[in-house]
């Protein structure tokens, strides 16, 4: 168990429709990192918060959009889904805000999305 | 813009034979430089990170890897694999700043263990 806590593990939806996917960071970390990784794209960084602000953003389609909440837990919200947003999407958590932090990331085991 | 390549989508190797999986980055100052493993069904693990000093990294699980800054090469080592060890492995290198503080990753290898 990596501390890292991402549910639901699997989901599956229709086209169309909007989903939430919810993360909580190991304790004590405070950045939180959203990547979503296909057969096709690889893995591809989506977008960052950082004490609850929105630190950077990657390649996130407008669609999608995320916060983080007082307590630190972050939701990925994904709308008007299309077959080619199935997927793995991964929530990361660090201590800092910056990537060359001490412990780097911490990965959960991720969500995958099937939209059918 | 920064980019890793991993020329080898697929490696076989032996049980207790050394392994070396290569890694090459695009980027223009000085890398952040990572390797995960993921194992099926599972997240995401750091084995190793280089940042600065010495360029011969020691990670968990007995990998290790070396900085070459002339080559721009990240390449992963073992000495002696053991089956645990097949997965998926995952060459990272990570922005010092500019807006995006996220890992561009390379698409992977994927390592098979032979008994």
């Amino acid at each position: 168990d990596s501390g890292v806590t991402q549910t639901p593990k699997h989901l599956i939806t229709a086209t169309g429709q909007r989903v939430t996917l919810r993360c909580s960071p190991r304790s004590g970390d405070l950045s939180v990192y959203w990547y979503q990784q296909s057969l096709d794209q690889g893995l591809q960084f989506l977008i960052q918060y950082y004490n609850g602000e929105e630190r950077a953003k990657g390649n996130i389609l407008e669609r999608f959009s995320a916060q983080q909440f007082p307590d630190l837990h972050s939701e990925l919200n994904l709308s008007s889904l299309e077959l080619g947003d199935s997927a793995l999407y991964f929530c990361a958590s660090s201590v800092e805000g910056r990537i060359y932090g001490v412990g780097g990331y911490t990965f959960g085991s991720g969500t995958r999305l099937t939209v059918v | 813009a920064q980019s890793v390549t991993q020329p080898d989508i697929h490696i076989t190797v032996s049980e207790g034979a050394s392994l070396e999986l290569r890694c090459n980055y695009s980027y223009g100052a000085t890398p952040y430089l990572f390797w995960y493993v993921q194992s099926p069904g599972q997240g995401l693990q750091l084995l190793l990170k280089y940042f600065s000093g010495d360029t011969l990294v020691q990670g968990i699980k007995g990998f290790e890897a070396e900085f070459k800054r002339s080559q721009s090469s990240f390449n992963l080592r073992k000495p002696s694999v053991h089956w645990s060890d097949a997965a998926e492995y995952f060459c990272a290198v990570g922005h010092s700043g500019g807006g995006a503080d996220g890992l561009t990753f390379g698409k992977g290898t994927h390592l098979i263990i032979q008994p």
